[in-house]
């Protein structure tokens, strides 16, 4: 597959182990995060997202925690997989009253152990 | 099958041969956007269009031309490439400010300008 980013931060964890996966957004004024799965040779996929309005979001193995004042959001990951191995990339916009323009984090890559 | 779908896949011209991708939406989409990932740097937005006619420069806008006159489809032009253009191009579109879940990105486009 192709390669998405050759500086980027890697995380190794053991399969069965928890990943936490850190982001540091930029703008204070950002209102709306996502989290993505990037696997090699394709696009972007959504995997969960939370408003500025929350401090925590679940999905199914997934959990963002969004800390306001400084500026963060975690990406935890229950029982991970191998499946699990890919890059994962934080984006924020704005809302508003309709999508602003989506800056996106320079992404982690995480690499499971089985 | 909900899909964003873009052409051609992978692209090999010259400096200042114009270009055009194309980047399609079966799913009724307010908001689409175009990115490219070059390694090191992440994902950077080129543009967006929050509807039909209504389009907005994203982070590096510069050698890059698009159009949104019809909701599915969001063209990327390149009137006069050059080798600092040679990238991996992601489209994406999402349902707008009513939320949903982030954006569904393309396959992408490997372009390479000699």
């Amino acid at each position: 597959g192709e390669s998405v980013g050759l500086h980027l931060p890697t995380l190794s964890v053991q399969e069965g182990d928890n990943s936490i996966i850190n982001c540091a957004y930029s703008n204070s004024a950002s209102d709306y995060f996502i989290w993505y799965k990037q696997e090699s040779g394709k696009g972007p996929q959504f995997i969960i997202d939370i408003r500025s309005n929350m401090d925590k979001r679940q999905g199914q193995r997934v959990t963002v925690l969004l800390n306001k004042t400084v500026k963060h959001l975690s990406l935890q990951i229950a029982a991970t997989q191998p499946g699990d191995s890919a890059v994962y990339f934080c984006a924020e916009t704005l809302m508003k009253t309709s999508y602003d323009k989506v800056i996106f984090g320079p992404g982690t890559s995480l690499s499971v152990i089985p | 099958e909900a899909q964003v779908t873009q052409n051609p896949r992978y692209l090999i011209t010259v400096t200042g041969k114009k270009l055009t991708v194309t980047c399609s939406q079966n799913m009724n989409h307010e908001y689409m956007s175009w990115y490219r990932q070059d390694p090191g740097l992440g994902l950077r937005q080129i543009y967006y269009s929050m509807n039909v006619e209504v389009t907005d420069k994203g982070d590096v806008p510069e050698g890059y031309k698009v159009s949104r006159k019809e909701k599915r489809n969001f063209p990327l032009i390149l009137e006069s490439p050059s080798p600092n253009q040679t990238s991996l191009y992601f489209c994406a579109s999402s349902t707008g400010v009513n939320g949903g879940p982030g954006q569904f990105f393309g396959p992408g486009t490997r372009l390479t300008v000699l």
